[in-house]
């Protein structure tokens, strides 16, 4: 079946460091890849997605590009604030109407100030 | 104003007991979903429903029911309640199209069993 794999379980870094966290997936065909942000408290919220090879998706500062070569969709964003410290998952669908969505573990994000 | 109303927020059940977990979309969705979030799993796919038809069931247990009773609504009953049930689920909803949808979360009812 599908599956998706954080290796990272938690990244602490400081204010203005660079972040990477990775996501790598296993499924057929060429599924949509996204990534949700989750709060304390709070349903995931949506960040951005691509739908196939070499796309980029992007949101507040935060992008991805797909790599069907490589089965990955690894998260960056140049410089973190404290306010982005969450959860973070990286999830894939299938095409097709209403379908799952399979999520990584996600990775808890600490940026200290 | 919230898109995606969960009720309740919290939730404190007795083993054996029953609960509906009500979900309401205001988005104009057709497709809505079930997602449960527990400590020992990441977030896991429940039900999918489509124009309120189910279109995916990936839950073992006939001890949860989904129930459409109108189009922006997909509440989830729970039969039989057990510790393990112990968790916070989620309902999410999207408009089909012709790719994967894109799926919107409600903040979620967090459910404890004794």
């Amino acid at each position: 079946g599908d599956s998706v794999t954080q290796t990272e379980g938690q990244v602490a870094l400081s204010e203005e460091d660079f972040l990477t966290i990775h996501c790598n997936y296993s499924a057929s065909g060429y599924p949509a890849l996204f990534w949700y942000v989750q709060y304390p408290g709070e349903g995931p919220q949506f960040l951005f997605r691509a739908s196939r090879d070499k796309e980029k998706g992007s949101s507040r500062g935060f992008e991805a590009t797909y790599n069907k070569e490589t089965t990955s969709f690894h998260l960056q964003k140049a410089s973190v604030q404290e306010s982005d410290s969450a959860v973070y998952y990286c999830a894939l669908g299938e095409t097709g109407g209403a379908d799952r969505l399979t999520f990584g573990k996600g990775t808890q994000l600490i940026i200290q100030p | 104003d919230p898109k995606i109303i969960q009720k309740p927020k919290y939730l404190v059940a007795v083993t054996g007991s029953e609960k509906i977990l009500i979900c309401e979309q205001y988005l104009g969705h057709n497709a809505m979903y079930w997602y449960r979030q527990s400590a020992k799993k990441p977030l896991e796919f429940m039900f999918s429903y489509s124009y309120q038809k189910l279109m995916d069931n990936q839950t073992a247990s006939s001890r949860f029911q989904p129930q459409s009773s109108k189009k922006n609504h997909l509440d989830l009953q729970i039969t039989a309640l057990k510790p393990d049930d112990s968790a916070t689920y989620f309902c999410a909803s999207s408009q089909p199209g012709l790719g994967q949808d894109t799926q919107y979360f409600g903040p979620g009812t967090r459910l404890l069993v004794l």
